[in-house]
């Protein structure tokens, strides 16, 4: 079965910086959703990247699929306080639902 | 407004009591699904439906129980037999199954059971 690791775990940055969460799967990558997660609430989509090299931008969020690394990476430019939750990233995996990674803790800080 | 709606937000069980968490969604959707969440654990499917009177089991679906007799309802029962049921319960629903069905995926906003 498909996997996908997040890393890092959890982040702290202070607001204004840039960061980047990483999204790397088991097996050859169709389609790689990002989501957001305000804690005890419902997910968010953000973005679905489906090709390699695919390149997609939202606001100061952008994301990334490198297909033969069989990756993904959310980048987020100028944190601000809004910018904090959880980011899960989730993979197709052919006729069933998504599979999810485990997520990311993001807390910005003043 | 179409959306996903979730209810209760919290729950709180007795040990040895079966539960039911509701979830309905007025957006026409064939696909609906059940995901659990722990800390630290990400999003782990329970059981699925992508019809109405059929359903799958996901991943961890021991100790759980659906029903999809409307396409609008997808009412997740927690046993007795869950082991650890505290937890945060998340229902779903997209167009279908496949890959043009989740870009449009909605989620509810959860129901976050406790047992006592």
């Amino acid at each position: 079965s498909q996997e996908l690791e997040q890393s890092p775990q959890s982040l702290i940055v202070q607001e204004g910086k840039n960061l980047t969460i990483n999204c790397t799967s088991s097996k050859t990558l169709y389609g790689l959703y990002w989501y957001k997660q305000k804690y005890g609430e419902g997910l968010i989509f953000l973005m679905m990247l489906q090709k390699g090299g695919e390149e997609k931008s939202h606001e100061k969020i952008t994301a990334k699929l490198d297909e033969k690394k069989q990756q993904s990476s959310l980048h987020i430019t100028a944190s601000q306080p809004s910018h904090a939750g959880i980011y899960l990233c989730g993979a197709e995996t052919g006729n069933t639902p998504l599979v999810f990674g485990k997520g990311t803790r993001l807390s910005v800080i003043a | 407004d179409g959306g996903i709606t979730q209810s209760p937000k919290y729950l709180f069980r007795k040990e040895g009591q079966n539960v039911t968490l509701s979830c309905e969604q007025n957006l026409n959707h064939d696909a609906m699904y059940w995901y659990r969440q722990d800390p630290g654990q990400g999003l782990r499917l329970i059981y699925y439906s992508q019809i109405v009177n059929d359903f799958q089991k996901g991943d961890i679906a021991e100790g759980y129980s659906v029903s999809r007799e409307k396409k609008e309802s997808f009412p997740l029962t927690v046993t007795s037999a869950q082991k650890n049921p505290t937890a945060f319960y998340l229902c779903a629903s997209s167009i279908d199954l496949y890959r043009s069905g989740w870009t449009e995926a909605f989620f509810g906003q959860g129901t976050r059971l406790t047992v006592v």
